[in-house]
């Protein structure tokens, strides 16, 4: 299972950490994506973290976004720098057991709102 | 814009088969068999149905199956149900620098 949290409402060029805590697996062990969704849209892959422990990010985020985990607290975050109106979205927390790039556990989301 | 292309709504009536396509490239859908779909309602998160372009996750119905053919990759469901009425998207890894997953549009499945 998987619960984020950490979404708010905040002002352009604002900041802010969501979280995500997995129970039942262990976030170091498998590989760990960031996904999300903007109001009434599709979905849209934001980064994903490697057992290794290799980051990677989509070229809308790269620079703001960095991904990260704690391993002692099985949990996983995304750190959200200069946000922009176009941030605004659900953001989703979703595990890839054998990096096929096919997630299997998400979580329920956490929404994100950019406006001042 | 989405990455890949798929068509905005399909609909059914009960018991018959639909078929929604996913269309992308050689670096993406054609080139890997990591094509995977999702089922989504609304207000709720993403469940996996497809994995590997035919691959069904433990728990997914034989009603749902995949396939693809060069740069399209197409999820089938069979004796279509009221509870099969959703939103579904397709995605898959890109060969990209250094590295991209891609999804499509999604598709409105409307069960008449």
């Amino acid at each position: 299972q998987l619960v984020e949290s950490g979404g708010d409402l905040v002002q352009p060029g604002g900041s802010l950490r969501l979280s995500c805590a997995a129970s039942g697996f262990t976030v170091y062990s498998d590989y760990m994506h960031w996904v999300r969704q903007a109001p009434g849209k599709g979905l849209q892959w934001v980064s994903v973290i490697y057992s290794s422990g290799r980051t990677y990010y989509a070229d809308s985020v790269r620079g703001r976004f960095t991904i990260s985990r704690d391993n002692s607290k099985n949990t996983l975050y995304l750190q959200i720098n200069s946000l922009r109106a176009e941030d605004t979205a659900v953001y989703y927390c979703a595990r890839d057991p054998d990096l096929r790039y096919a997630l299997d556990v998400w979580g329920q989301g956490t929404t994100v709102t950019v406006s001042s | 814009q989405s990455a890949l292309s798929q068509p905005a709504s399909v609909s059914g009536s009960p018991g018959q088969s639909i078929t929604i396509s996913c269309t992308g490239t050689s670096n993406d859908v054609g080139g890997y068999n990591y094509v995977s779909w999702y089922q989504q309602h609304p207000g709720k998160a993403p469940k996996l149905m497809i994995y590997d372009v035919t691959n069904r996750p433990s728990g997914v119905s034989n009603r749902f199956s995949g396939s693809k053919s060069g740069n399209t990759a197409s999820l089938t469901i069979s004796g279509l149900q009221a509870e099969d009425e959703a939103d579904y998207f397709c995605s898959s890894y890109r060969n990209s620098n250094p590295l991209d997953v891609v999804f499509g549009g999604g598709t409105k499945l409307t069960v008449l």
